[in-house]
């Protein structure tokens, strides 16, 4: 099966900790994404990837750290200076940038602070 | 000004009844323009894109776009209890990333 897996479903975060979501897929998108949604609000992008060794920030993007070592894989690390992380996490993929760029997204991973 | 506005809703149709959903968007030089629908607790799943004026229909779905009033919209026809849902209105921009909209809930009534 082709897809997006992300894990873990749900994440518990203490204070001052570092915590690594993953996100990875196998469907040979050259883009990968990571997005922020919290209650009643629309998503906002924290970083992006299209091609390995390469990624920008987005809107969101201080508190957080990525790396895209492999095409496959895009993880998020959430770092003790993002001091509101409590969110609902979605990584996307998108074969083509250009117009018609689709994006797709995995199940998500919703993190909590303890 | 938000980039990408929808009323938020809750928007209630009585099954059967077409829901009109609607979005504008402030970037002139945007490209492409998404519909995502999203089950409470779920991820996105793409319902359909649309880039040229006029209308696109996929089945009981059909987008409608109009670049110089700068406004996108979904319509649902017959629509099902299945369809109730966050729906989101997604804009490629020319700084060609992706600005979502903060949804509108759709209730369909049986």
């Amino acid at each position: 099966d082709g897809g997006i897996t992300q894990s873990p479903k749900y994440l518990f975060r203490k204070e001052g900790q570092n915590v690594t979501l993953s996100c990875e897929q196998n469907l040979n998108h050259d883009a990968m994404y990571w997005y922020r949604q919290d209650p009643g609000q629309g998503l906002r992008l924290i970083y992006y990837s299209q091609i390995v060794n390469d990624f920008q920030k987005g809107d969101i993007a201080e508190g957080y750290s990525v790396s895209r070592e492999k095409k496959e894989s895009f993880p998020l690390t959430v770092t003790s200076a993002q001091k509101n992380p409590t969110a609902f996490y979605l990584c996307a993929s998108s074969m083509t940038s250009g117009r018609l760029e689709t994006q797709y997204f995995g199940p998500g991973t919703r993190l909590l602070v303890l | 000004q938000k980039e990408v506005e929808q009323n938020s809703g809750p928007l209630s149709v009585p099954e059967g009844a077409i829901a009109s959903l609607n979005c504008t968007y402030s970037d002139r030089g945007s490209q492409s323009f998404f519909w995502y629908r999203q089950y409470s607790g779920k991820s996105p799943e793409l319902i359909m894109f649309i880039y040229s004026n006029g209308d696109k229909e996929d089945g009981r779905f059909t987008a409608q776009l109009n670049k110089a009033s700068q406004y996108v919209s979904l319509l649902i026809r017959d629509s099902q209890p299945s369809d109730s849902a966050t729906y989101l209105c997604a804009v490629k921009g020319s700084a060609r990333q992706l600005t979502f909209g903060s949804g509108t809930q759709l209730t369909v009534l049986p």
